[in-house]
């Protein structure tokens, strides 16, 4: 069981397209994050958002462009992607109460092929 | 800056086996630690979690021990069955928002 659901789970796109990816999380939590995948690497963080303000953008090239309306929905706009950029993109979310310990909560992933 | 490093894998175990996962972390502070658990074709999933040295973070026959002194959070099982075939993953958390992940070790466990 899963509070926090992507969309789509595989997603197949040429250098050229334009796709976005899709997260909702329904526990009500505060902030959201965008992670990378990629086999044998660790999880690579891309951009966080708390109450709906991006606070972190870790280098990331400026075809990924990320998108956060509300609370609960989170975006990430792909253009113009690069064979390397293949990858698990999953998506998580957390409670952020101030002066507790976060736990993350993730979704399920889309599994991404640029062509 | 902090970092987590988890023992290579792949582990290959039969069943009924015991398991062990060895994770040391860096940290400037008191971070959290937490195992998360990837079964295939699946998101991370939280397994278990600690907030401070010598708690012991339990869940589904899994435990790990924060153990300050030895900067670890070693993942063990005392009998693994083929439904605990996944990747495993260590982190810690320093900061609310900011999490370190290793790069994760796959179990596999054969009947």
């Amino acid at each position: 069981e899963t509070g926090v659901t992507q969309t789509p789970r595989h997603l197949v796109m040429g250098m050229t397209n334009k796709k976005s990816l899709k997260c909702e999380q329904h526990l009500g939590h505060n902030a959201m994050y965008w992670y990378k995948q990629s086999a044998k690497k660790p999880l690579e963080l891309m951009f966080v958002y708390n109450f709906k303000e991006q606070t972190e953008n870790n280098s990331v090239p400026s075809r990924f462009s990320p998108e956060c309306p509300n609370s609960s929905h989170l975006f990430l706009h792909l253009h113009t992607l690069q064979p390397e950029d293949s990858a698990l993109y999953l998506c998580a979310s957390s409670p952020r109460r101030l002066g507790g310990t976060d736990t993350q909560y993730f979704g399920p992933g889309t599994r991404l092929t640029v062509l | 800056g902090d970092s987590v490093t988890q023992m290579e894998g792949p582990v290959t175990l039969s069943e009924e086996a015991f398991l062990t996962i060895n994770c040391t972390y860096t940290a400037t502070g008191y971070p959290s630690l937490f195992w998360y658990v990837q079964y295939p074709g699946e998101g991370l999933q939280l397994l278990l979690k600690a907030t401070k040295a010598d708690d012991k973070g339990s869940n589904k026959g899994f435990e790990a021990t924060y153990r300050k002194e030895t900067t670890s959070f070693h993942l063990e099982k005392g009998s693994v069955q083929v439904s605990d075939s996944a990747v495993y993953f260590c982190a810690l958390s320093e900061t609310g928002n900011q999490f370190y992940f290793g790069t994760g070790t796959s179990l596999t466990v054969i009947p």
